[in-house]
C-alpha cells in the first residue's frame, strides 16, 4: 500500500501570505497526485490534478508541483475564503488520501 | 450538471450491515467512462477511499476494507450502492459518494452521517 504524509498538519497565515503545503508518498508515484479542498461541513472539491493541472474554474492563486515522492501545493496569496483543510491524494495504486492540512487565518 | 445524493439509515447496530445508496441525477450512470466511488470521513478525521465501480461494472476496493465491502450499480434506477458488513463503532463516519475518472473524483454528494451504535 502507498502511504501519504502531509506537513504541516495545520498552519495559520495572514491574508495575502504565500502558503505552502507538502505531501510525500511512501514510494515513487510519478505525477499521479491530486489536491482537494474541504471546507467545514462540505464535501471535498478537486483543485489540482496530475500534480500541477488546475481544475476548471479554480482560481489561479492555487498551484501544485512535484513528481516522484515529493509534492508541493501553494496558495500564492491567501484569501479568507481559502480557510479549509487540504488533502493530497495518490492514484498510482488505487486511491489514498493524505491526512490533511488545516489552514486558518492568523 | 451531474448531482449525487446519498441515502440510507443514519443508525446501524454493531455487527450488522451498513447499506447506502447514491442516486445520480443530471446524467445516466451507464453512459460515459466514469468511476463511481464511496469515500468516508470519521468526525474530525481525514478521508478514506472505500472503493469504486466502473461503468462496465468492474470494482476496486480499499484492501483494508475489501473483505467487508460490496459496491454495486442499478442502472434502471440510476443508482449505485455500498454495503459494508460486520460494522463496528470504527465505521461511524460521514459517507460520500462521488463520480470521477480513474484518477480523481470531481463530483461529490453532500455526504450522509452513519452512526454505528446499539
Amino acid at each position: 500500500d502507498i502511504q501519504m504524509t502531509q506537513s504541516p498538519s495545520s498552519l495559520s497565515a495572514s491574508v495575502g501570505d504565500r502558503v505552502t503545503i507538502t505531501c510525500q508518498a511512501s514510494q515513487d508515484i510519478s505525477n499521479y497526485l491530486n489536491w482537494y479542498q474541504q471546507k467545514p461541513g462540505k464535501a471535498p472539491k478537486l483543485l489540482i490534478y496530475d500534480a500541477s493541472n488546475l481544475e476548471t474554474g479554480v482560481p489561479s492563486r492555487f498551484s501544485g508541483s512535484g513528481s516522484g515522492t515529493d509534492f508541493t501545493f501553494t496558495i500564492s496569496s491567501l484569501q479568507p475564503e481559502d480557510i479549509a483543510t487540504y488533502y493530497c491524494q495518490q492514484y498510482d495504486n488505487l486511491l489514498t488520501f493524505g491526512p490533511g492540512t488545516k489552514v486558518d487565518i492568523k | 450538471q451531474v448531482q449525487l445524493q446519498e441515502s440510507g439509515p443514519g443508525l446501524v447496530k454493531p455487527s450488522q450491515t451498513l447499506s447506502l445508496t447514491c442516486t445520480v441525477s443530471g446524467g445516466s450512470i451507464s453512459s460515459g467512462s466514469y468511476y463511481w466511488s464511496w469515500i468516508r470521513q470519521p468526525a474530525g478525521k481525514g478521508l478514506e477511499w472505500i472503493g469504486r465501480i466502473y461503468t462496465s461494472g468492474s470494482t476496486n476496493y480499499n484492501p483494508s476494507l475489501k473483505s467487508r465491502v460490496t459496491i454495486s450499480v442499478d442502472t434502471s434506477k440510476n443508482q449505485f450502492s455500498l454495503k459494508l458488513s460486520s460494522v463496528t463503532a470504527a465505521d461511524t463516519a460521514v459517507y460520500y459518494c462521488a463520480r470521477g475518472n480513474w484518477n480523481y473524483a470531481n463530483y461529490w454528494g453532500q455526504g450522509t452521517l452513519v452512526t454505528v451504535s446499539s
